[in-house]
């Protein structure tokens, strides 16, 4: 069965404290890997597509990279306004989005 | 662009009413997929449209659930009876393919069921 699974479920980071978050996936013949950002009371908010192992992107304070069986989001001397949930899902190619269930980043000043 | 609308943005109903949730998809977004979110299950995927054809519905709990889509630019989630089970934030999103693949979310409408 196809599953993406994210760890840890809650990280709780003082501002400017580095880290990673991780998501591992079982998806046979992934065509991409996406990470979202989740807000309270919002729905997800793009933030990044990985296609090969190997792939970095960075957008302000944040980097994804994606090896053949994982994906991590680095996050670099985070703000707490990068608190919110972080989500990231698998496609086998097609519109068939299998999403992880989230880790919640809580940024404290 | 307005992005992908729902509406409503909270419903509150009695079980056993019928509930109708509605999406306007950004123009040009060929695929529209309704995802419902609750703390227990996360994101689950419902249903999705390609050309305003149903493509794969089995993620659709039962038959109390049905959506459409009479043309490119709206759809409804409609839930009838409704049962407090069905509690829940429930998403359309949208896709734009070629090149980088991308879904948007609209704002999601909180549904509770008392």
């Amino acid at each position: 069965e196809d599953q993406v699974t994210q760890s840890p479920e809650a990280l709780r980071l003082q501002e400017g404290e580095s880290s990673s978050l991780n998501c591992s996936y079982t998806v046979s013949g992934l065509r991409g890997l996406f990470w979202y950002r989740q807000d309270p009371g919002k729905g997800p908010e793009f933030l990044f597509t990985l296609y090969s192992a190997g792939e970095e992107k960075e957008k302000e304070r944040l980097k994804a990279t994606l090896t053949k069986k994982e994906s991590f989001l680095h996050i670099t001397a985070p703000k707490p306004e990068d608190s919110a949930t972080y989500l990231c899902a698998g496609t086998l190619g097609g519109q068939n989005f299998v999403f992880g269930p989230g880790t919640r980043l809580s940024v404290l000043p | 662009d307005a992005g992908v609308i729902q509406s409503p943005r909270h419903e509150v109903t009695e079980m056993g009413q019928e509930v109708t949730l509605r999406c306007k998809p950004i123009s040009g977004h060929n695929s529209l997929f309704w995802y419902r979110q609750t703390m227990m299950r996360g994101l689950e995927l419902l249903i999705y449209f390609n050309n305003n054809v149903p493509i794969d519905d089995s993620g659709m709990p039962e038959d109390r659930f049905s959506a459409k889509m009479p043309n490119a630019s709206f759809s409804t989630l409609k839930i009838q009876p409704s049962e407090p089970r069905d509690s829940a934030v429930y998403f359309c999103a949208t896709l734009r393919t070629g090149g980088n693949e991308k879904l948007f979310f609209g704002s999601g409408t909180q549904l509770s069921v008392l």
